[in-house]
């Protein structure tokens, strides 16, 4: 059965670097996704992507951060200069025309 | 904010039916009830939609009611490992974004 990949499974890193979390998303999908969850508190929605452009992105996602589909697999998501309170669990998606969302592991990220 | 109001907590004999309610009175007429639960720290996992009719796949069976303010989502035979948190969502089902909005969900606990 096919499934959404992300790696890496854990990241740290120290405040102020950059990070990219890769995403596999199922191949024949055409809406992509961003979301977080904090330690203890619930899923975020971040970002939705389709068509090669930001479709919606929440308040969360602030210049410091960016998303990019560099080839027909990949889905990637950057944070420019890490702050302390962008440790959380963070999960693509993808999905269909149809709005049921195949999600993936989750890439924790850690910032020191 | 989550359009969607839900028990925090559930608990369900092993082998017994789990049924979990939702509300949702502000669902607009093109907007579908979703359920997604989530298994320790793991990603999202759908498990079945409907609109206004009740719905039953091998996971589970969705009950909606008439005037599609509440719903129930049933495990018939709850095993050990459907203790997650289930997330009651409303979305439409088609469209560029189709963003998820967790709330903070029930927490299903089965025992044994």
């Amino acid at each position: 059965e096919p499934e959404v990949t992300q790696t890496p499974s854990h990241q740290v890193t120290q405040m102020g670097q950059e990070v990219i979390l890769r995403c596999v998303p199922i191949s024949n999908h055409l809406y992509f996704y961003w979301y977080r969850q904090i330690l203890g508190q619930k899923v975020e929605f971040l970002v939705s992507f389709y068509n090669n452009e930001i479709s919606e992105k929440s308040e969360i996602f602030d210049d410091q951060f960016s998303v990019e589909r560099p080839d027909g697999s990949n889905f990637t998501l950057k944070i420019r200069s890490t702050k302390l309170e962008d440790s959380a669990m963070y999960f693509c998606a993808s999905r269909p025309e149809a709005n049921e969302q195949f999600f993936g592991p989750g890439t924790r990220l850690t910032v020191l | 904010d989550a359009k969607t109001t839900q028990p925090p907590s559930m608990d369900c004999a092993e082998g017994r039916a789990a049924n979990l309610p939702c509300n949702h009175s502000t669902i607009s007429g093109n907007e579908y009830v979703y359920w997604y639960r989530q298994i320790h720290s793991q990603g999202p996992q759908y498990i079945i939609h409907g609109l206004k009719n009740n719905e039953t796949n091998e996971m589970a069976s969705l009950i909606i009611t008439e005037d599609r303010k509440s719903s129930t989502l049933i495990l018939p035979h709850a095993t050990l490992r459907d203790t997650a948190v289930y997330y009651c969502i409303v979305s439409r089902r088609s469209g560029n974004t189709g963003k998820l909005i967790f709330g903070q969900g029930t927490t299903l606990q089965v025992k044994p």
